[in-house]
């Protein structure tokens, strides 16, 4: 079983809709969890971390749900700039940063 | 906003040379790492550093790869021996413990 697996995408949404992604790890001692962004052959930059309350930021939502072991993205009224690939990453112990295989989104005009 | 610097952005090698990537972290980060993205793929761990020692390596992090810090600013990844497959984007991050990582803009490595 893969350690991070994502939606396969890739997303065609049109400019206001809203979007989830999700997200499933395999290791249930994973200590922190976190949404990255990745523009086409630029680096990963982080969205934001996820925390098992929930947490939102603006337009954005994360949720972790440790009993299925799961977390996901939910990005409300999508604007052209949100075009990008979403990377799932989860620290599964110590210092092993595992990244999901990433959803692609593209909001179209 | 301190930022992970990399250099050369770009990086054309023939094969079988030998390469070292160069990244500078964020200054009061104690935890490095080294990813690799091939074209059109995921983003791959290589390894991590922490207190001058490898703290963990992937299976792709074979004896081909090294990684130092030789000084107390700079964090390199050799490269030995290069293969046409070695043909990717390389990242480094750094980090606080249990903290997100921050990534530097990467290299891109081309084997001729």
């Amino acid at each position: 079983r893969k350690e991070v697996e994502q939606d396969p995408g890739p997303f065609n949404v049109p400019e206001g809709a809203t979007v989830a992604f999700n997200c499933t790890y395999s290791n249930s001692a994973s200590q922190s969890f976190f949404w990255y962004r990745q523009d086409c052959r630029k680096e990963p930059k982080l969205l934001m971390s996820v925390y098992s309350s929930g947490n939102e930021d603006g337009r954005f939502t994360a949720q972790l749900n440790r009993a299925s072991q799961y977390i996901s993205l939910l990005i409300r009224d999508s604007k052209l700039s949100d075009s990008a690939t979403y990377l799932c990453v989860v620290n599964m112990d110590g210092q092993n940063f595992v990244f999901g295989p990433g959803t692609r989104l593209s909001v179209l005009p | 906003e301190p930022e992970v610097t990399q250099t050369p952005s770009h990086q054309v090698t023939q094969m079988g040379q030998e390469v070292i990537l160069r990244c500078v972290p964020i200054s009061n980060h104690l935890y490095f790492y080294w990813y690799r993205q091939i074209l059109g793929q995921k983003v791959e761990f290589l390894v991590s550093f922490y207190n001058n020692e490898i703290s963990e390596k992937s299976e792709i992090f074979d004896d081909q790869f090294s990684v130092e810090r030789p000084d107390g600013s700079n964090f390199t990844l050799k490269i030995r021996s290069t293969k046409l497959e070695d043909s990717a984007m390389y990242f480094c991050a750094s980090s606080r413990q249990n903290q997100p990582q921050h990534f530097g803009d990467g290299t891109r490595l081309s084997i001729l």
